[in-house]
């Protein structure tokens, strides 16, 4: 039941874009995504809700597929600070106390 | 935003021992608390879903007498690793679940704990 994520690592240059996808077999009541440095807790980035929703922040935003039960992170004009590990976590129903299943992660590295 | 703490925020102890650790919701109520283990490398893992005033879920494989948690208010949940073996050695993150907001965590800074 762990969602799958893609790439699992990437390297990019300073102002270069990514997309970082999450995929699920079983339906998804929402999607969460966190960056986390290396020696730290989680960071929480933003929650997708069912219904195709799309939400942004600054240049980082995410879509939420829910017939594919897929969410796509995208990073553009990527900066120094976003480089960390990025994980989806996925909860299949709301009310199933909220627990999240982490993928595995996607390391992204941003080169100056 | 919402504040999660966690004590200690790193702990060396020798193999046998116990240890506890504390998650604190600092400037909300939070009904629900996760545990969470992260192996280097890796996917954090839910070990727990504590809930304030009642028996915390495990996940299964997740020794419930080795891992004891106690939400004893709305503010604090405790994880205590008992008889503590170098195979538990990790870092340990709890989250907390707003009672008035549901849909989002707010992760501690977590712990690290070595066993010798």
């Amino acid at each position: 039941q762990q969602p799958v994520q893609s790439p699992q690592a990437v390297i990019l240059r300073e102002g270069e874009d990514a997309v970082i996808n999450c995929s699920s077999s079983k339906a998804l009541y929402s999607v969460h995504w966190y960056r986390q440095k290396h020696g730290e807790a989680p960071v929480f980035l933003m929650i997708l809700l069912k219904g195709g929703e799309q939400k942004g922040h600054e240049k980082i935003s995410a879509s939420f597929n829910e017939k594919k039960q897929q969410s796509s992170l995208y990073l553009t004009a990527s900066q120094l600070s976003y480089s960390g590990t990025y994980f989806c976590g996925t909860e299949r129903k709301r009310g199933s106390q909220g627990n999240l299943i982490f993928g595995k992660g996607t390391k992204l590295s941003v080169k100056p | 935003g919402a504040v999660v703490s966690q004590h200690p925020s790193w702990v060396i102890c020798k193999s046998g021992t116990s240890v506890k650790i504390e998650c604190r919701s600092l400037d909300f109520q939070a009904t629900t608390m996760f545990w969470y283990r992260q192996f280097p490398k890796q996917s954090l893992m839910l070990m727990a879903t504590s809930n304030e005033g009642s028996k915390a879920t495990y996940e299964q494989g997740v020794e419930k007498d080795k891992f004891l948690i106690n939400h004893a208010s709305l503010t604090l949940s405790t994880l205590t690793v008992t008889s503590a073996h170098p195979e538990d050695s990790s870092f340990y993150i709890c989250s907390a679940q707003r009672t008035s907001d549901p849909d989002t965590q707010y992760f501690g800074p977590g712990t690290r704990l070595t066993v010798l």
